[in-house]
């Protein structure tokens, strides 16, 4: 099984800061497969990024996803106060899929 | 537009079985997708159960395949989620989703859950 290590935990920011949040995977992971997810509190998540760095529909290119192999990040320019929310990355390996514990997003 | 919707019991009993579905609209269930189910055990993180497509093929996370059946209703445009032998461990939110495989518009590929319900809490408790 693949497992996703995210980091950090949780990080405190201030809107309009950038964001830089991180998702390692103990395998290599084909980048077609990472998928990144936003969810607030009582919400469902919300599909971001999918294929690593592609958006999904409506999602605003504040919104930017890259990497390879087992290191993948997405980051967030000029946080506003309605991206404060916990992040989730996704891989599936072909017969499964799993996600990153999670990194909270927090107002500083 | 596509819209997901769970329902079902809120209490299970422990040694029960546990049984939601997820009615479909705006799009129909005999379409490409993947009908997926994602667990999310309170304050903790989200949990891949499994997925089934409109040809009967079905997928599931091999922590809790022996216990796990999907099956879809298309008659009703619903898909549905069954666990046996619950304890515990099996108290979450679960939500239902709509897994893509595909090439979007742009020409990338596309694999992703990228509809969801809005979860149903379900609780093994006595």
């Amino acid at each position: 099984e693949i497992v996703l290590t995210q980091s950090p935990d949780t990080l405190s920011l201030s809107p309009g800061e950038r964001a830089t949040l991180s998702c390692r995977a103990s395998q290599s992971v084909s980048s077609t497969y990472l998928a990144w997810y936003q969810q607030k509190p009582g919400q469902a998540p919300r599909l971001l990024i999918y294929g690593a760095s592609t958006r999904a529909t409506g999602i605003p290119d504040r919104f930017s996803g890259s990497g390879s192999g087992t290191d993948f990040t997405l980051s967030i320019s000029r946080l506003e106060p309605d991206d404060f929310a916990v992040y989730y990355c996704q891989q599936y390996d072909g017969s499964k899929y799993t996600f990153g514990q999670g990194t909270k997003l927090e107002i500083k | 537009q596509v819209q997901l919707q769970e329902s079902g019991p809120g209490l299970v009993k422990p040694s029960g079985t546990l049984s939601l579905t997820c009615a479909v609209s705006g799009v129909s269930i005999s379409s490409s997708s993947w009908w997926t189910w994602v667990r999310q055990p309170p304050g903790k993180g989200l949990e891949w159960i499994g997925e089934m497509n409109h040809r009967g093929s079905t997928n599931h996370n091999p922590s809790l395949k022996s216990r796990v059946t999907i099956s879809i209703d298309k008659s009703k445009n619903q898909f549905s989620l069954k666990v046996s032998s619950v304890t515990a461990a099996d108290t979450a939110v679960y939500y239902c989703a709509r897994g893509e495989r595909r090439y979007d518009s742009s020409g990338y590929y596309l694999d992703a859950f990228d509809i969801w319900g809005q979860g149903t809490m379900v609780t093994v408790s006595s």
